[in-house]
């Protein structure tokens, strides 16, 4: 069955200090992953997606995320973190079958930063 | 150009209660999507429509949720009679289309807490 884990519940880092978020994925076939991100009483917003090609993606706010097939992981990073990017991160993978879009949800990793 | 808009933002009920939320989409998205979130978790999908159709409802508990979309814009989601573990953030989505790169728009989410 097809399913996303997020090792991580909580971290924290420091404004300033670089960032990697963890994310594993089951899927039978090539998987289409993506990185949203959820401030309090939001809705989701994507950061960035992987559909084939490049493995590594560039997202918006400086964020990008790396497609290891070997390792099915789907890591987000980011060189320098701002205090804004305090929020929850969800990894979800597409669903792709004659269904069509549905995505499978990590648990979320909630991110604090320490100024 | 508009997001998905839902409402109400938050609703309190108690158990046993009934309650309704509704969603509208971007204009000319075919696909629109109810997901589940509850505390500590990634989103769940309840239901995908495409135009006025049903695609994917294999995750709602049909004996106290319903859906409908009719004409194929805006959308209802009911519970009744409402318990406990229905408390959750209910988020609504839409997509151009099924068949498309999973370009969802999130709204805002409705936060309901049932006592």
């Amino acid at each position: 069955a097809q399913s996303v884990t997020q090792p991580d519940i909580h971290i924290t880092v420091s404004e300033g200090a670089s960032l990697e978020l963890r994310c594993n994925y089951s899927y039978g076939a090539t998987p289409y992953l993506f990185w949203y991100v959820q401030s309090p009483g939001q809705g989701l917003q994507l950061l960035l997606k992987y559909f084939s090609g490049d493995t590594l993606v560039q997202g918006i706010k400086g964020f990008e995320a790396e497609f290891k097939r070997s390792q099915s992981s789907f890591n987000l990073r980011k060189p320098s973190v701002h205090w804004s990017d305090a929020a929850e991160y969800f990894c979800a993978v597409g669903a792709l079958n004659n269904q069509g879009g549905k995505l499978i949800f990590g648990q979320g990793t909630e991110l604090s930063v320490k100024p | 150009e508009a997001g998905v808009a839902q409402s109400p933002r938050y609703k309190i009920i108690e158990k046993r209660q009934s309650v309704a939320f509704w969603c509208n989409p971007i204009s000319g998205h075919a696909t629109l999507y109810w997901y589940q979130q509850i505390l500590g978790q990634g989103p769940k999908l309840l239901i995908q429509f495409q135009n006025n159709g049903v695609v994917d409802d294999s995750q709602l508990p049909k004996d106290r949720f319903s859906a409908e979309r009719l004409k194929g814009v805006d959308s209802t989601l009911k519970i009744q009679p409402a318990k406990l573990e229905d408390s959750a953030v209910y988020l609504c989505a839409s997509s151009l289309d099924r068949g498309t790169n999973y370009g969802y728009t999130f709204g805002s989410g409705t936060r309901l807490t049932v006592v």
